[in-house]
C-alpha cells in the first residue's frame, strides 16, 4: 500500500529564514507526489508536484521541494519564510491512474516575525 | 473561470437524517473526486467520478454514496447520519487531459448533533 509520512505536527521558523517542512513517502513503483497547502476554513491549495524528471521542483508562492529516491523523501523547502505561509501543509501521493490521493497527517507551519 | 463551487457552505443535521452535499466542477473538468477531513482522521478519499462513472471508492460504509451528472456536476449523500461524520467534506476537479493536478473547493462543513 502507498503511504506518505509527515513526521512534524508543527514547525516554528522566524519571517526571513529557510524553512523545511518533510515528508517521506512508501510506494510501489514511480511515485506521484504533491504538495498542497490549506489556509483556515479553505479547501486545498495545489503548490507543486513530482510525477518524473529534475529531482528539484519549483512550484507556487516561491516554494520547491526535493525529490530523492534512496532517502524516499519530498521535503518541502522556501529560502526565505513569510508570516503569510503559515498554514496547514499536506503532502500526498497519487494512486496511479487514479485521482485517489494519500494524503499525510498534515504540519501546521508557524512563521512569527 | 471560476473555481470548484460547493454548496452549502455549512450545515447542521441531527443523528439520523441524511444529507446531500452538491459540488460544481471547474467549467470543462470531468473528472470529480471527493475526501473528507476530520480531526481524528486527516484527509481521506471518499469516490472518484467521470463521465459519470464511479471509478473508484475509498473506504467507507454504505451509507455514503455519490453520483455524477452528464454536465459534470457531482453530489454526495449521506445517510443515516452518525456524531462521527461531522467533518469538512472536499470536492476536488481534474482536467483529465491536460493536468495532474486537483483543484479543490472550500469544502462544505457539515455537523451532526
Amino acid at each position: 500500500a502507498q503511504s506518505v509520512a509527515q513526521p512534524e505536527d508543527q514547525v516554528n521558523v522566524a519571517e526571513g529564514n529557510p524553512l523545511t517542512v518533510k515528508c517521506t513517502y512508501s510506494v510501489s513503483g514511480n511515485p506521484y507526489l504533491f504538495w498542497y497547502v490549506q489556509y483556515p476554513n479553505r479547501g486545498l491549495q495545489f503548490l507543486l508536484k513530482y510525477i518524473t524528471g529534475d529531482n528539484l521542483v519549483k512550484g507556487s508562492y516561491g516554494f520547491e521541494a526535493e525529490f530523492n529516491k534512496s532517502q524516499t523523501s519530498f521535503h518541502l523547502k522556501k529560502p526565505s519564510a513569510l508570516v503569510s505561509d503559515s498554514a496547514l501543509y499536506f503532502c500526498a501521493v497519487r494512486e496511479g491512474g487514479t485521482d485517489k490521493l494519500i494524503f499525510g497527517t498534515g504540519t501546521r507551519l508557524q512563521v512569527f516575525p | 473561470k471560476a473555481g470548484v463551487t460547493q454548496t452549502p457552505r455549512y450545515l447542521i443535521k441531527t443523528r439520523g437524517q441524511q444529507v446531500t452535499l452538491s459540488c460544481s466542477p471547474i467549467s470543462g473538468h470531468r473528472s470529480v473526486s471527493w475526501y473528507q477531513q476530520t480531526p481524528g482522521q486527516g484527509l481521506q478519499f471518499l469516490f472518484e467520478y467521470f463521465s459519470e462513472t464511479q471509478r473508484n471508492k475509498g473506504n467507507f460504509p454504505g451509507r455514503f454514496s455519490g453520483r455524477q451528472f452528464s454536465n459534470s456536476r457531482s453530489e454526495m449523500n449521506v445517510s443515516t447520519l452518525e456524531l462521527g461524520d461531522s467533518a469538512l467534506y472536499l470536492c476536488a476537479s481534474r482536467d483529465s487531459s491536460t493536468n495532474e493536478k486537483l483543484f479543490f473547493g472550500s469544502g462544505t462543513q457539515l455537523s451532526v448533533l
